[in-house]
């Protein structure tokens, strides 16, 4: 299954690094996110864009850029990384009709460890 | 904004008898309502969704209802099997800006006893 594929899938640092995440999407969807489910395993959107345009920035602080170079691809770079930034990292996209809502379709995640 | 509450947050039930979930939203003008399944270890994925203008959706074990006026939405699985076990979560999903905005909820365990 590599309809939205991450890339790396395990990313093990020292605090104060700065890292990226990789995210593809081949189901030609038009929206993509990138979410953060911590221990707990709460969902929490980070970012979303729709055809390379940012759309939603849910309070999430600056060291972290969302870089999207085409429709298909979302990246995430972290900077000055912090322990409470360890976490699954998913990305997802949809097809995002402007009428009704779609189906996410997800990543696998990228498990992150701040040490 | 959006608030979706579920509960419960944990769920232990015996092999083949049903699980429900129950999840309540704030925003009226939600309009689609998907639930995914997380296993161990692996990507949340869709199982089931239902939209506003249905009341009741069905795929084999599992069914979502949905009441618009009490701005609540369930999940329920019967004959549930120890591959039931995962994170359930309930979302809404609703217009902003022009976009859909999804909002979830914050997971049930449901583990299936053998």
């Amino acid at each position: 299954d590599t309809a939205v594929s991450q890339t790396p899938k395990y990313l093990v640092t020292q605090m104060g690094n700065d890292k990226s995440i990789k995210c593809e999407q081949n189901l030609g969807h038009d929206t993509m996110y990138w979410y953060k489910q911590d221990s707990k395993k709460f969902l929490k959107i980070m970012f979303s864009y729709n055809n390379k345009e940012l759309i939603i920035n849910e309070t999430v602080p600056n060291r972290f850029s969302p870089k999207s170079p085409d429709k298909a691809h979302l990246n995430l770079h972290i900077n000055s990384l912090e322990l409470g930034d360890s976490a699954v990292y998913f990305c997802a996209s949809s097809q995002d009709r402007l009428a009704g809502g779609e189906t996410q379709y997800f990543g696998p995640g990228t498990r992150l460890l701040v040490l | 904004g959006e608030n979706v509450e579920q509960h419960p947050s944990t769920l232990s039930v015996q092999e083949g008898d049903s699980a429900v979930i129950k999840c309540t939203y704030s925003d009226s003008a939600s309009n689609y309502f998907p639930w995914y399944k997380q296993e161990l270890g692996k990507r949340p994925q869709l199982i089931i969704d239902i939209r506003s203008n249905v009341g009741e959706k069905k795929d084999q074990r599992i069914a979502v209802t949905l009441n618009k006026t009490a701005k609540h939405f369930s999940l329920h699985i019967t004959e549930t099997q120890p591959e039931d076990s995962a994170v359930y979560f309930c979302a809404a999903s609703y217009p902003s800006g022009g976009y859909q905005k999804v909002t979830f909820g914050t997971g049930t365990k449901l583990q299936v006893i053998p």
